[in-house]
């Protein structure tokens, strides 16, 4: 059971450059999350989605899209990367929403660590 | 929105009992609390949650004040691998319901 997997592991992109960072969950989870950790912080909420085809603005969205197409993918887009957005970036998925107590708990990736130069 | 305070830092020894303590004073009736960890360069795992009663698994357990305001994560006997930054969580019911939002929480050392 591979749980979330996030790709790439590593990445710099210059300044302007686009990526998309890729998410996938084999556990048939409708809630997924994408979360930022800055150097010495927590995470912030960037984007969620609550199953196939519905996603919204979470904390942090500003720089970031997002897509679902599918209950298994939720890829990151970064258009015009910018220094800002140097990070370290989680995916995270989880069988109810995290507000309740019915979920036990939310799934995360191992990270995508993004520097932007 | 629901706010937790957490000591910085805190350490331990080897196999000795560690208790991680979060205060959370404007908790609303129908929030769990929820612990996760990060160990050194992975994504958050989760530990434990609960809303009223104290809470056991495996890994830890859970105790919660009578009135609420404040919970205590126990780690009855800690190893090495449990050093970890610790976050006590609550419902951002501000906005979206759809997140927890994690804070700077407790890096805790354990000593060998």
């Amino acid at each position: 059971n591979a749980g979330v997997t996030q790709t790439p592991k590593f990445r710099i992109l210059k300044i302007g450059q686009s990526m998309t960072l890729q998410c996938a969950q084999d556990m048939n989870h409708n809630y997924m999350y994408w979360y930022r950790q800055d150097p010495g912080m927590g995470l912030k909420l960037i984007y969620y989605s609550v199953g196939a085809g519905i996603t919204d603005k979470g904390e942090v969205p500003n720089g970031y899209n997002v897509s679902r197409s599918t209950t298994e993918d939720f890829p990151l887009r970064l258009e015009l990367a910018a220094p800002s957005q140097t990070s370290v970036y989680f995916c995270a998925s989880s069988y109810d929403p995290l507000w309740t107590g019915k979920s036990t708990e939310a799934f995360f990736g191992q990270g995508t660590r993004l520097t932007v130069v | 929105d629901a706010k937790t305070t957490q000591p910085n830092s805190m350490e331990s020894n080897e196999e000795e009992p560690v208790h991680l303590p979060c205060n959370h004073s404007t908790i609303s009736g129908t929030d769990y609390i929820h612990w996760y960890r990060q160990l050194p360069s992975q994504g958050p795992e989760y530990v434990i949650h609960g809303l009223t009663s104290n809470v056991n698994n495996r890994m830890a357990s859970l105790a919660i004040a009578e009135d609420r305001k404040s919970s205590t994560l126990i780690l009855h006997r800690a190893t090495l691998r449990d050093a970890a930054v610790y976050y006590c969580i609550l419902r951002d019911s501000g906005g979206s319901n759809y997140k927890l939002t994690f804070g700077k929480g407790t890096l805790l050392t354990v000593n060998p």
